[in-house]
Formats: C-alpha cells, sequence, structure tokens
C-alpha cells in the first residue's frame, strides 16, 4: 500500500510569487491534515479536512494560504504571495477516521523563499 | 489545550531500552496519550498511543500512570535507527499539537 505522498519534494521560488503544494493520502483516508514547522520552531497544525470539506482550519496563518480538496482524493496548499517567513517544511498527513485513530505522514515538502 | 511537557534529550546505548518519560498534568477525560517520532529528513511517524491502560505493539511499550498525569514510552532494546525526537501528544479529535519532544541519541 502507498503512502502519503507529495509534490515537490523541494521548492525555492522568491518573495511574491506563488506556490502550489500537493498532497496524496493513503487510498481510502478521509481525513487529511496540513502542518508545517517553520525555521525553528514546532511543527504546528494547519488545517483539516474530512472528505473535501474543511473541518478545522484554525491553523492556518493568514488569507495568503488557500487549501483545497475537490472530489475528496488529494489535497493542494496554494501560497499567494509567497512571504519570507513561509519558508520550512510542509507535511501533510491522512487518518482513515477522525478521533484517535494514527496518522500517517508524508515525507514533507521543503519550501524556501528567497 | 493540554500540554505535555518532556525532556530535551535522552542518551542510551545500543540494545538497552530506553525510558521516555512525560507528563500531561492538565490532561482531560477525553484526551488519548499519543506518541510519534520523526526520524532526520522524514515526516512524524506513529508510535504508540493509549487512554488508561498500558499498551505494547511492536515498536514499543506505552506506560500509563493511574492518576494519567504522567506517561513513559519504554523502547525495549535501542537500535540506531531508533535515533530520532519523539513526542508525547495529547489528542482527543482531530489535529496534534506538536511540542518540542525528546531528541533520543543512541550510541553503538
Amino acid at each position: 500500500e502507498a503512502g502519503v505522498t507529495q509534490f515537490p519534494s523541494h521548492s525555492v521560488i522568491e518573495k511574491g510569487q506563488t506556490v502550489t503544494l500537493r498532497c496524496d493520502p493513503i487510498s481510502g483516508h478521509d481525513n487529511l491534515y496540513w502542518y508545517r514547522r517553520v525555521m525553528g520552531k514546532e511543527i504546528k497544525f494547519l488545517l483539516h479536512f474530512v472528505k473535501e470539506s474543511k473541518q478545522d482550519e484554525s491553523g492556518m496563518p493568514n488569507n495568503r494560504f488557500l487549501a483545497e480538496r475537490t472530489g475528496g482524493t488529494y489535497s493542494t496548499l496554494k501560497v499567494q504571495p509567497a512571504e519570507l517567513e513561509d519558508s520550512g517544511v510542509y507535511f501533510c498527513a491522512s487518518s482513515q477516521r477522525t478521533g484517535s485513530y494514527e496518522q500517517y505522514f508524508g515525507p514533507g515538502t521543503r519550501l524556501t523563499v528567497t | 489545550d493540554a500540554k505535555t511537557t518532556q525532556p530535551n534529550s535522552m542518551e542510551s546505548n545500543e540494545e538497552e531500552p530506553v525510558h521516555l518519560p512525560c507528563n500531561h498534568s492538565t490532561i482531560s477525560g477525553t484526551d488519548y496519550i499519543h506518541w510519534y517520532r520523526q526520524l532526520p529528513s522524514q515526516g512524524p511517524e506513529y508510535v504508540i498511543h493509549g487512554l488508561t491502560s498500558n499498551v505494547n505493539n511492536r515498536m514499543a511499550s506505552l506506560a500509563i500512570a493511574e492518576d494519567r498525569k504522567s506517561s513513559t514510552l519504554i523502547l525495549h532494546r535501542a537500535t540506531l535507527r531508533d535515533a530520532a525526537v519523539y513526542y508525547c501528544i495529547l489528542r482527543s479529535w482531530g489535529k496534534l499539537q506538536f511540542g518540542a519532544g525528546t531528541q533520543v541519541v543512541v550510541t553503538p
């Protein structure tokens, strides 16, 4: 069974540009989460999808970040326009059900904004 | 949200047990105790979780205090591959809230 995959593995963009990160969850997992670790900080939750609905987006830092999950399969996270402080590693995770079930993480996308 | 307290780092010799403590004095009745670890350059990886009773799986054991205000993750025989940051997380629903975790160093 394939794990959670993320694309690209690394992205370098200039301040003000747009970047779109993609996450493919494990097949059949209704729950999809985005997290990120910015430089020197702890891993922080961004948002949670159940199928294609946003269940919790309390961690989204501002309106420059837009997450979508059309059709309830893969998800994209767009940053527009990117700022220097957005640099970090963005992780996606999926789980079969909500609640106490374990989350399976992807390898992350390293975003560098110059 | 309830928070956890872990030591910054722990060191162990290969093939010896490792006991990782976690304090969570403000845990609520619906909080599960989850442990994840993150190996270098990888995403976090689920290790184990429990509610009240001690739990065992192929990776580790979780010992939960009777009052649930603390727990201990036990790696029975540390290997070099177990060198990682270990996170103790309280979770009742949905998102995981990561702290700084414990950096485990395993020496041959």
